[in-house]
Parts: C-alpha cells; sequence; structure tokens
C-alpha cells in the first residue's frame, strides 16, 4: 500500500457521460498529480494541485476539470466521455511540490 | 511533444546478466531525472533519481548514469532477476518552477530465467 488511495479501482461507463474519480493523497503530502495512461502510451501529465491551488497543468482537455479540497483529497471530473478516454488514470502526491511522487494504483476506466 | 522518449518498448535479458534501459530527453531545463518500476495493476513505483549536478547514483544493483550533453541517461541493474521483470518509465523534472513530472512510454523488461 502506498499510501495514495484511488477509488474506484475500475469504472465502466457509455459516451457522452460523466465520470468521477477520486484521488487521497499520503498522509502530509501537499500536491496532488492527475496522470493519464492509454494503451502503449507513456503517462500523460494532466493536471497538478499544490494545497487547493491549481499549480500546472499540461495536455488536459476542457471536457476534463478537477479540484483539490481542503481536506486534501482530489477528484478528477471527465464529462462527455468517447471511447478514447479509455485509460488508466493515475494519482500520484508529494509531500512538496518537486519531490518524489508516490503513485496510487489506479482507475481503469473503460466507455463502451 | 515527446519530451522525454524510452525508444525501446522492450528489453528481454538473462538472469545474471546486466539489464541496460536507455532514454532520452529534448528539453534542456530538466534537472532532475527519475525511473519508476511498474507491475501490472499497479502504479509506477520510485526506483532512482539523479540530479544534473551528478553524473551516475547508485543504489544496490541499481545505477543511473547521466550524460548531459547527449541529454541521455540509462538505468544498469546488475545483476538481473526474474523479480525485475515490469516496465520502466524514464521521468524528468525541473526542480523549480513549474516540476511535474514528464515520462517517457516505458521500457517493457522481462528477465529469463
Amino acid at each position: 500500500d502506498s499510501g495514495v488511495t484511488q477509488t474506484p479501482k475500475h469504472l465502466i461507463t457509455a459516451t457522452g457521460q460523466r465520470v468521477t474519480l477520486r484521488c487521497s493523497p499520503r498522509s502530509g503530502d501537499l500536491s496532488v498529480y492527475w496522470y493519464q495512461q492509454s494503451l502503449d502510451q507513456g503517462l500523460q501529465f494532466l493536471i497538478q494541485y499544490y494545497n487547493g491551488e491549481e499549480r500546472a497543468k499540461g495536455n488536459i482537455l476542457e471536457r476534463f476539470s478537477a479540484q483539490q479540497f481542503p481536506d486534501l483529497h482530489s477528484e478528477l471530473n471527465l464529462s462527455s466521455l468517447e471511447l478514447g478516454d479509455s485509460a488508466l488514470y493515475f494519482c500520484a502526491s508529494s509531500a512538496r511540490s518537486g519531490s518524489g511522487y508516490t503513485f496510487g494504483s489506479g482507475t481503469r476506466l473503460t466507455v463502451v | 511533444d515527446q519530451q522525454v522518449k524510452q525508444n525501446s518498448p522492450s528489453l528481454s535479458v538473462q538472469e545474471g546478466r546486466i539489464s541496460i534501459l536507455n532514454c532520452d530527453y529534448t528539453n534542456s531545463m530538466f534537472d532532475y531525472f527519475l525511473w519508476y518500476k511498474k507491475y501490472p495493476a499497479e502504479g509506477p513505483t520510485f526506483l532512482i533519481s539523479i540530479s544534473s549536478i551528478k553524473d551516475k547514483n547508485e543504489d544496490g544493483r541499481f545505477t543511473v548514469f547521466l550524460n548531459k550533453s547527449a541529454k541521455h541517461l540509462s538505468l544498469h541493474i546488475v545483476p538481473s532477476q526474474p523479480g525485475d521483470s515490469a516496465v520502466y518509465f524514464c521521468a524528468a523534472s525541473r526542480q523549480t518552477g513549474a516540476n511535474n513530472l514528464f515520462f517517457g512510454t516505458g521500457t517493457r523488461l522481462t528477465v529469463i530465467p
């Protein structure tokens, strides 16, 4: 157990729908990062939050949004889902911006 | 734009031999480099890192080499063990400013008993 908890582990949904992925960072970690891993692709950085504020944005689609709450957990919202959004979504946390990451075990999203 | 590249999607090595995984990067602003290991159905786990002020970092059987002029780093595993079979991701970042990690596409290492 890495200390980073992601729920749900698996999610199957239909095109056009909206889902929310949840991440609880390791205790004491202020930074949360979201990554997407599609088939045969590397880990694509989506977005980073630090202590509740957006710190950096990567290749995140406008249909996707995220937030970090006062208790430091984070949610990634994916809307108007398309087949191509099927992927593994990983959350990672770190104690401070720039230190090593600890990853969760991911949420596998399947859009049918 | 893939700023971190791992050009070998897979590598097979005999148990006991050396495994060498390679990684290239394009952004000269990167000054911190990491290797992560990933087993199926698990998240990536940190393996070893190196700062740009060094050219080598060693941790047990794992050594990372950094060639800044060539924008190249490599991970050496000696001796390789069957339990090392996994996907290895190279990652890079800047230690100041926007310092999210940029990952390569991974190399699947298979260590043959």
